[in-house]
């Protein structure tokens, strides 16, 4: 079984509706991630979350907003989709142990969404 | 803030033989980690391999190797005896040692293997 899943893998939605992308772990650790991948353009940070009291913007924000349900659940939301949403979504997670490999963030299957 | 840059959109390699992936990144910084993601056509992103900017020993996984260059700030990826199955895209991502966790990637190459 995937260690990082994420659902649903692909979307389609209409502009103005809201959308929930869920993620869950069962590697044990604190620290997840919300990215966006557009083409020619790699992976860009939208919100993380170091715990679950512990919720941070990254370098895209705006139109999102996020939830840790527990330590193995992060959920992203967009309140009211726009075509230019339409993207790649990956979940991560990391460990802020001493593991030796804290400093490695492992990806999902990555959720892909079209908004219309 | 922290750039990332990879400047070939696009390599090719004949399979059996090697071939090098460009990545240069901007910091001031003097600790930080640095990664390499594969991305196959399943989308997955992959830890390929990764390096710490205080070992000065390059890191190396089975045919993935870098070449890290901390001065010039450099971090390119070696495959050797390149395979089909290591088509895909390729992504170079950094992270500084204390704040965030927050990777910063490049925009990524895309690697074909010629049969």
């Amino acid at each position: 079984d995937a260690d990082v899943t994420q659902t649903p893998r692909n979307r389609i939605t209409k502009t103005g509706k809201r959308i929930m992308l869920e993620c869950s772990q069962t590697k044990g650790h604190d620290r997840m991630y919300w990215y966006r991948q557009d083409p020619g353009l790699g992976l860009r940070l939208i919100y993380y979350s170091f715990d679950v009291k512990d919720i941070n913007k990254g370098e895209i924000s705006d139109g999102y907003s996020v939830s840790r349900q527990a330590q193995a659940k992060f959920s992203l939301s967009l309140e009211s989709a726009i075509p230019n949403q339409t993207a790649l979504y990956f979940c991560a997670t990391s460990d802020s142990g001493t593991s030796g490999d804290q400093e490695t963030q492992y990806f999902g299957p990555g959720t892909r969404l079209l908004v219309l | 803030a922290q750039t990332v840059t990879q400047s070939q959109p696009e390599m090719s390699v004949q399979e059996a033989e090697t071939v090098t992936l460009s990545c240069t990144y901007d910091t001031s910084e003097s600790d930080y980690y640095l990664f390499w993601y594969k991305q196959p056509p399943s989308r997955q992103m992959i830890l390929v391999i990764r390096q710490e900017a205080y070992k000065q020993q390059n890191a190396t996984e089975n045919r993935f190797s870098v070449n890290f260059q901390k001065a010039a700030k450099s971090f390119s990826l070696k495959i050797s005896d390149s395979q089909l199955g290591d088509a895909a895209m390729y992504f170079c991502a950094y992270r500084t040692y204390n704040a965030g966790n927050m990777l910063t990637f490049g925009g990524g190459t895309r690697l074909m293997v010629k049969p």
